[in-house]
């Protein structure tokens, strides 16, 4: 069946630091692929999404690219801030349901 | 902006007791959605709805039933709760099941069972 395999964390950087969190996946067909991000207290948002190969999801200085080659869609941004500080969940979209990343969380350090 | 609201954000129950979850949507969504949380697990679909009375089994709906009765509302119950089902409970709503489609979360009911 469909899974995704997500960075373990959690991931300590510094402030302005380059930011990437790893995402492979696995599925039959031709998913879309999305980043949801959870401030603490809060439920998951959407942060950035690619529907077909080769696409590049962005938002909020946050960039990843579907690629089918590798089956991968690695989540980076060039300089981290303090409210970046969340768990990131890679996610899959297929047939009726999405399949989620177990998370990585990200503390960034002023 | 689509709003989501749970109706509780920690609740406590004793083991063998019946436990109601409830969310309700206010963008007059399609589906709806329930997932638990866990640590290292990331997300896990139970349940899901695509219409009033309508219900499809998730990826873990063992120990779970739901009720959708009207559009807007969509509730998780535990009919006889145990200590294993203490976790995270995020309901979620969306316009359409397409793959591309965003999901809308509520900010989660923290139930302990004990």
């Amino acid at each position: 069946g469909d899974s995704v395999t997500q960075m373990e964390g959690p991931v300590t950087l510094s402030e302005e630091a380059f930011l990437t969190i790893n995402c492979t996946y696995t599925a039959t067909g031709y998913p879309s692929l999305f980043w949801y991000v959870q401030y603490p207290g809060e439920g998951l948002q959407l942060l950035l999404k690619a529907t077909k190969a080769d696409d590049k999801g962005s938002n909020k200085g946050f960039e990843a690219t579907y690629r089918k080659e590798t089956t991968s869609f690695h989540l980076e941004k060039g300089s981290v801030q303090v409210s970046d500080s969340a768990v990131y969940f890679c996610a899959l979209g297929s047939a009726r349901q999405l399949t989620f990343g177990s998370g990585t969380q990200l503390t960034v350090l002023p | 902006d689509v709003k989501v609201t749970q109706s509780s954000r920690y609740l406590v129950k004793r083991t063998g007791e019946k436990v109601f979850l409830e969310c309700v949507q206010d963008m007059d969504h399609e589906n709806m959605f329930w997932y638990r949380q866990d640590p290292g697990l990331g997300l896990r679909l139970i349940y899901f709805s695509y219409d009033v009375k309508m219900k499809e089994k998730g990826d873990i709906p063992e120990g779970y039933s739901v009720s959708r009765e009207k559009k807007e509302r969509f509730s998780l119950i535990l009919e006889s709760a145990s200590t294993n089902q203490t976790s995270m409970y995020l309901c979620a709503s969306s316009l359409a099941l397409a793959t591309n489609e965003k999901l809308f979360f509520g900010s989660g009911t923290q139930l302990s069972v004990l």
